[in-house]
């Protein structure tokens, strides 16, 4: 079980540039999230998909876009990178059922510097 | 959604207990009380949650005080492996969406 995986692990951009960020789950959770974190600050939410089929948009949402590929995968795309996106990037994986909520788990981070 | 308060930083010695306070005085009774913690240079991790009633499992225990206005996260035994940022969040227990909004957390520091 690989649980929550990254790719890249780190990646430099030049202002402009575009890329996307893959993640990928073993777990058949249904939601998952992207989250970004800054030096020194708590994640702040991107974006989210409570299930396959359905995106939402978080707290900071501008600037990014994001497919949910199929159950296992959810990618992260920058469409034209600028400098305040430098961050590192996680991507989460959550089980739901019902009504209840459960854990998420994260996968190792993405290191993103825009120059 | 209702706010936490926690210390910026913690000290704590290496197989003593610690206990990590977390404030919420506007909690309504459909929050949970979640901790995860983020080891430097990882992504967080789930450590513990609570409604009401004390819980214990492997990593630790939460207290959560009667009025439920706050909670303290404990540590039995501190290892050098806990050194973390601690982050108490609330989450509503019919949160379809299940979004963690992380606030600054608590830096624990643990000393040999």
């Amino acid at each position: 079980n690989a649980g929550v995986t990254q790719t890249p692990k780190f990646q430099v951009l030049k202002t402009g540039q575009s890329m996307t960020l893959q993640c990928a789950q073993d777990m058949n959770h249904n939601s998952m999230y992207w989250y970004r974190q800054d030096p020194g600050m708590g994640l702040r939410l991107i974006y989210y998909s409570a299930s396959e089929g359905t995106t939402d948009k978080g707290e900071v949402p501008n600037g990014y876009n994001v497919s949910r590929l199929n159950k296992r995968e959810f990618s992260l795309r920058l469409e034209s990178a600028a400098p305040s996106q430098t961050s590192v990037y996680f991507c989460a994986s959550r089980h739901r059922n019902g009504t209840r909520t459960y854990e998420q788990y994260f996968g190792p981070g993405t290191r993103l510097t825009v120059t | 959604d209702a706010k936490t308060t926690q210390p910026n930083s913690m000290e704590s010695n290496e197989e003593e207990p610690v206990h990590l306070p977390c404030n919420h005085s506007t909690i309504s009774g459909t929050d949970y009380i979640h901790w995860y913690r983020q080891l430097p240079s990882q992504g967080p991790e789930y450590v513990i949650h609570g409604l009401t009633s004390n819980v214990n499992n492997r990593m630790a225990s939460l207290a959560i005080a009667e009025d439920r206005k706050s909670s303290t996260l404990i540590l039995h035994r501190a290892t050098l492996r806990d050194a973390a940022v601690y982050y108490c969040i609330l989450i509503k227990y019919y949160n379809q969406g299940g979004k963690l909004i992380f606030g600054q957390g608590t830096e624990l520091s643990v000393k040999p």
